[in-house]
């Protein structure tokens, strides 16, 4: 089945703690992304990739890391995370700049 | 920057009813725009995909009408169910991928 896959669903930890979601696609899609959703706020992009070893930062980069090593992967990493990070987190993939997007299912993060 | 709005913020309807969301956006500079139904803490499903070349595209109950020269996008849900209980998010791409903070809509039976 072509899906979007992300590890965790949810994950709670503490505030200084390194963390990595794991974003995995079987597409072969070129492009993917990261985007966190807040109420009222709506759905962010943090970074995005258009291909191996080629990321960009996106509206809210600012505490995230990504990289791009190989195309079915994007993981997201939060080198010190704060409770501002606490949010629902999106990966999602198309197979290029005229193709729609596949989102995955979501990571809930709560930092305490 | 792109901005991508959405009227209503929230919509409730009796089931039966044909209803419209509205999608707007700044720049017309796009490649496609996307239609997407959100649950309530669930991920995306893609709706529809609109081609910038495109005027519209259809799929079962829906249709999503594009006209990029004025900014705008329609998603018409005919015949409309408790089903279809959700939020109703429109993407706009251009470099990224652009969102709109949707519209959510209660169909009530």
């Amino acid at each position: 089945e072509a899906q979007v896959t992300q590890n965790p669903r949810y994950l709670i930890t503490v505030t200084g703690k390194k963390l990595t979601v794991t974003c995995s696609q079987n597409m072969n899609h070129e492009y993917m992304s990261w985007y966190r959703q807040d109420p009222g706020l709506g759905l962010r992009q943090i970074y995005y990739s258009m291909n191996v070893e080629v990321t960009d930062k996106g509206d809210v980069p600012e505490g995230y890391k990504v990289s791009r090593k190989e195309k079915r992967n994007f993981p997201l990493i939060l080198e010190s995370p704060s409770p501002n990070q606490t949010s629902l987190y999106f990966c999602a993939s198309a197979r290029g700049a005229f193709y729609g997007y596949t989102f995955g299912s979501g990571t809930r993060l709560t930092v305490v | 920057k792109q901005e991508v709005t959405q009227i209503p913020a929230a919509l409730s309807v009796p089931e039966g009813e044909n209803l419209v969301l509205n999608c707007s956006f700044t720049d017309s500079a796009i490649y496609n725009l996307q239609w997407f139904r959100q649950d309530p803490g669930k991920g995306l499903t893609s709706l529809l995909l609109i081609q910038s070349s495109q005027r519209e595209q259809t799929s079962g109950r829906l249709n999503a009408s594009l006209d990029k020269s004025s900014g705008r996008s329609t998603l018409y849900i005919a015949a409309s169910q408790p089903g279809d209980s959700a939020t109703y998010l429109c993407a706009v791409k251009n470099s990224t991928l652009t969102f709109g903070k949707g519209t959510m809509l209660l169909v009530s039976p």
